[in-house]
């Protein structure tokens, strides 16, 4: 089935840094992707839909500049946080469905645990 | 704004026991998708519906969905230890298998 991957599986760093995270879909093509934010125990969260060759939109109350996506092709997406806080800190899932199939699942990443310290 | 809500939040069961998850929305939509998430990872697709009166079972699981009242349930029958998990339902606002709005989750726990 389809495989959606997620790199790396959990990063530290510091305040101040930024983190790139990696999203690939590896049997399939995805002209879209969708970045969610997962807190401790609660519900994921919608933060930015990323649209291949073209730019991410963004849901509301979430920065742009901070959240930098970028969809450079069918199978790959990055989301980058920039200057890095402890708030910041969370679990980052992708998502992409199969191109050319209307009413299949999204299919969802592994997940990327951030801590900022 | 579309809410959607899963109640109950938290189930605590015996195996053996039958029970069944609310999943309630604001907005008309005819896609509807469960996911579980086992803890530290990511989500796993249980079932697509896509119609009123849609029903889909796989093994102890069988979820339904009423477009009319805006309603889906997903029903655990005889549940065992390996259903321990949380459960997420997700709503499709636009019809377009896109973009979705999840219910808070609903976080079960089967007792042996």
């Amino acid at each position: 089935g389809a495989v959606v991957s997620q790199h790396p599986s959990w990063v530290i760093c510091k305040s101040g840094t930024s983190v790139k995270i990696e999203c690939r879909s590896l049997d399939f093509q995805a002209t879209t992707m969708f970045w969610y934010r997962q807190f401790p125990k609660q519900s994921l969260m919608l933060m930015a839909t990323s649209n291949e060759g073209s730019k991410a939109t963004y849901e509301q109350g979430v920065e742009k500049d901070k959240f930098l996506i970028n969809h450079a092709s069918l199978t790959l997406s990055t989301l980058t946080v920039t200057s890095a806080h402890p708030e910041d800190s969370s679990f980052y899932i992708c998502s992409a469905r199969e191109r050319r199939r209307g009413n299949s699942p999204l299919h969802f990443g592994n997940g990327t645990r951030l801590t900022v310290t | 704004e579309l809410k959607v809500e899963q109640n109950p939040l938290f189930l605590s069961m015996q195996e053996g026991k039958n029970y069944t998850i609310y999943c309630n929305y604001s907005t008309t939509s005819d896609r509807l998708y469960w996911y579980r998430q086992d803890p530290g990872k990511s989500l796993e697709s249980l079932f697509v519906l896509l119609s009123n009166g849609a029903v889909k079972q796989e093994g102890r699981l069988m979820a339904s969905l009423d477009t009319k009242a805006r309603l889906s349930t997903l029903h655990i029958t005889a549940a065992v230890h390996d259903l321990s998990a949380t459960y997420f339902c997700a709503v499709d606002p636009n019809n377009a298998g896109n973009m979705l709005t999840f219910g808070g989750g609903t976080r079960l726990m089967v007792k042996p």
